[in-house]
């Protein structure tokens, strides 16, 4: 049981080039988030979904798209990164029941944009 | 939005001894989580407490909703213990999954 794993751990990318960052999880679990950590700012979150083929905005979603096609995968992409999107990624997943549930999270992904 | 205050933002500690962190909201709530960022980055949930008082080990944590805060405890406090505590919240007015951290406090605890 490997819990919630995110691929890369840290990546350095060009301001106006894309990627995707992966999240899998093997709870079965139906509720899947990514939250953005900055200094001082706490954990935001930017998109989650309570199932698969189910997503929804959180509180910062600009300059990323998620999908859910599967129960085990939440991939967040960045179109276009900007280096107002340099942070540390979390994914996180709870089971479900109509309200967020004890959240598992992912080792995190830093992102640095140049 | 709800507003989630944490305080104090900064505690530095001896080994061995206790402490209380203590977390306001603003609104209503159905939940309410706290969590340990350690050293590493790692975020660890502690608790899911919507409502009363729960222990594990050396802590504990009460939520009071309808004075709107909640503690966490952390007793005889070791090296380990050191790293972030966050409280994050569940928004009865809110989308039902949307958690809302506070900014976090900030535990040293040397030996």
């Amino acid at each position: 049981n490997a819990g919630v794993t995110q691929t890369p751990k840290f990546q350095v990318l060009k301001t106006g080039q894309s990627m995707t960052l992966q999240c899998a999880q093997d709870m079965n679990h139906e509720y899947m988030s990514w939250y953005r950590q900055d200094p001082g700012m706490g954990l935001r979150l930017i998109h989650y979904s309570v199932g698969a083929g189910i997503t929804d905005q959180g509180e910062v979603p600009n300059g990323y798209n998620v999908s859910r096609s599967t129960t085990e995968d939440f991939p967040l992409r960045l179109l276009s990164a900007a280096p107002s999107q340099t942070s540390v990624y979390f994914c996180a997943s709870s089971f479900g029941g109509g309200r967020a549930q004890t959240q598992y999270f992912g080792p995190g992904t830093r992102l640095l944009v140049l | 939005g709800i507003q989630v205050e944490q305080s104090p933002p900064d505690l530095i500690l001896q080994e061995g001894a206790n402490s209380t962190l203590r977390c306001n909201f603003s609104d209503s709530v159905n939940n309410l989580q706290w969590f340990h960022q350690n050293p590493w980055g790692q975020l660890i949930n502690l608790f899911y407490i919507p409502s009363g008082t729960k222990q594990n080990g050396r802590l504990s944590a009460t939520t009071v909703a309808t004075e709107r805060y909640s503690l966490l405890y952390i007793s005889s406090s070791q090296t380990t213990d050191s790293g972030v505590y966050f409280c994050a919240v569940d928004y009865s007015g809110g989308s039902n999954y949307k958690l809302t951290f506070g900014k976090g406090t900030l535990l040293t605890v040397n030996p």
